[in-house]
């Protein structure tokens, strides 16, 4: 049983591109979602994605954008990119019901952004 | 603003003792709080969830405990072994999220075990 699978494993981007991150979840997880990770810092929410809508939305502009498919996997996308975008990105996906249901985090792609 | 702290030091402690991480958290009230693991480079590791009604949760070495009232947790692990040298992780889920179940994460506290 596969876990949570993310691509790229790492990017380099320059200022002002834009970037697209891809995520599916563990097997039978219907909800996906997103963290950024500065260096040294915790995890930050994003976004969540279930049944394909934008569920709930962390403090993060309008250039973070994201998507859920049918089968349940999900991109990210960063738009304008910034030098403090870079970061490890985080992809975590957990069946929506229960809400305590455990999350099960990818291993995160690695965004820098020169 | 609400706020998690976990100390930023690392802690250091010998193999077989027990390592104990503290997280504590202002202006928040929490349905539960979670407790990952999190090696270099890679995501984190789920460990132990606690709900606002319980006060300690076990699971083979690791025990977490859950003071509302302190607005504080704690994370023991008992006879440490160099494998557990990692970042540890506390992360708050509140109740006014319902069932999306946000996760607001401290900044974690590495622990050194050492020989």
């Amino acid at each position: 049983d596969a876990g949570v699978t993310q691509s790229p494993t790492h990017l380099i981007k320059t200022r002002g591109q834009q970037v697209t991150l891809r995520c599916s979840p563990k097997s039978g997880h219907d909800t996906v979602s997103w963290y950024q990770q500065a260096l040294g810092q915790g995890p930050q929410f994003i976004f969540q994605y279930y049944e394909e809508e934008e569920r709930q939305r962390g403090n993060f502009p309008d250039r973070f954008s994201g998507h859920q498919f049918p089968n349940y996997s999900s991109e990210l996308n960063v738009n304008a990119l910034l030098l403090g975008d870079s970061a490890l990105y985080l992809c975590a996906s957990r069946y929506f019901v229960p809400s305590t249901d455990t999350q099960y985090f990818g291993p995160g792609t690695r965004l820098t952004v020169l | 603003s609400q706020k998690i702290e976990q100390n930023s030091e690392a802690l250091n402690i010998q193999e077989g003792k027990t390592a104990t991480l503290t997280c504590n958290y202002t202006n928040y009230s929490p349905a539960y709080l979670q407790w990952y693991r999190q090696d270099p480079g890679r995501g984190p590791v789920f460990l132990l969830l606690i709900r606002e009604n319980e006060k300690e949760k076990r699971k083979e070495r690791l025990k977490v405990t859950f003071d509302t009232t302190l607005k504080q947790s704690l994370f023991h692990i008992t006879a440490s072994q160099p494998a557990d040298s990692a970042t540890y992780l506390c992360a708050l889920t509140g109740w006014e999220t319902g069932t999306a179940s946000k996760l607001t994460f401290g900044t974690g506290t590495r622990l050194q075990v050492t020989l």
